[in-house]
């Protein structure tokens, strides 16, 4: 069964320093998301992404965050300056287009990040 | 904007026994999409059942059932013949409608459930 996955499995990094999430999404999909877990709390939407550009973005999901499809299967988050508060785990979703509409999303494994 | 409580932080029960978790939540569309997932140790997000908020019937897996109460916006989950590994974190969640240029899942905040050997 065709399944989201995520690289790495984990990430610790260094705040100030620039961190990319990796996803690879199922491989049909055209709407792509970016959800993060804080330890201990709910999962909260960060971004959603079709056709190149962004459809729609939460508060959290500042300056310093960027997404990008650099080529025909990955879906990449990129964290420009790292601060401690990023410390959490990331999900990336996917889902199929019916009728240019968004249909069932598929999680990924997640990746967890830890900035010191 | 939509929300979805879950009001029970912590569950437990007895290995074999039945074990309902609540959820609520609050929208003014009319047709939307439902959702338990698990989250295990490993974190990772695992669904465990899916409803559609136009059908009536309440959805079923396996040993996991819904009951869906569509006027009082609740929509809750029992685990039948509860076993080890069913202890996990179980987030209730909301889906925009489909049909909805703009998509997004909103996750209620948890609830732990332990399983008691």
């Amino acid at each position: 069964e065709p399944e989201v996955t995520q690289t790495p499995s984990h990430q610790v990094t260094q705040m100030g320093q620039e961190v990319i999430l990796r996803c690879v999404p199922i491989s049909n999909h055209l709407y792509f998301y970016w959800y993060r877990q804080i330890l201990g709390q709910k999962v909260e939407f960060l971004v959603s992404f079709y056709n190149n550009e962004i459809s729609e973005k939460s508060e959290i999901f500042d300056d310093q965050f960027s997404v990008e499809r650099p080529d025909g299967s990955n879906f990449t988050l990129k964290i420009r300056s790292t601060k401690l508060e990023d410390s959490a785990m990331y999900f990336c979703a996917s889902s199929e287009v019916v009728w240019g509409l968004p249909y069932e999303q598929y999680f990924g494994p997640g990746t967890r990040l830890t900035v010191t | 904007a939509q929300t979805v409580t879950q009001s029970q932080p912590e569950m437990s029960v007895q290995e074999a026994e039945t074990v309902t978790l609540s959820c609520t939540y609050d929208t003014s569309e009319s047709d939307y999409y439902l959702f338990w997932y698990k989250q295990p140790p490993s974190r990772q997000m695992i669904l465990v059942i899916r409803q559609e908020a136009y059908k009536q019937q309440n959805a079923t897996e396996n040993r996991f059932s819904v009951n869906f109460q569509k006027a009082a916006k609740s929509f809750s989950l029992k685990i039948s013949d509860s076993q080890l590994g069913d202890a996990a974190m179980y987030f209730c969640a909301y889906r925009t409608p489909w049909g909805t240029s703009y998509d997004k899942v909103i996750f209620g905040p948890g609830t732990s459930l332990s399983v008691i050997p």
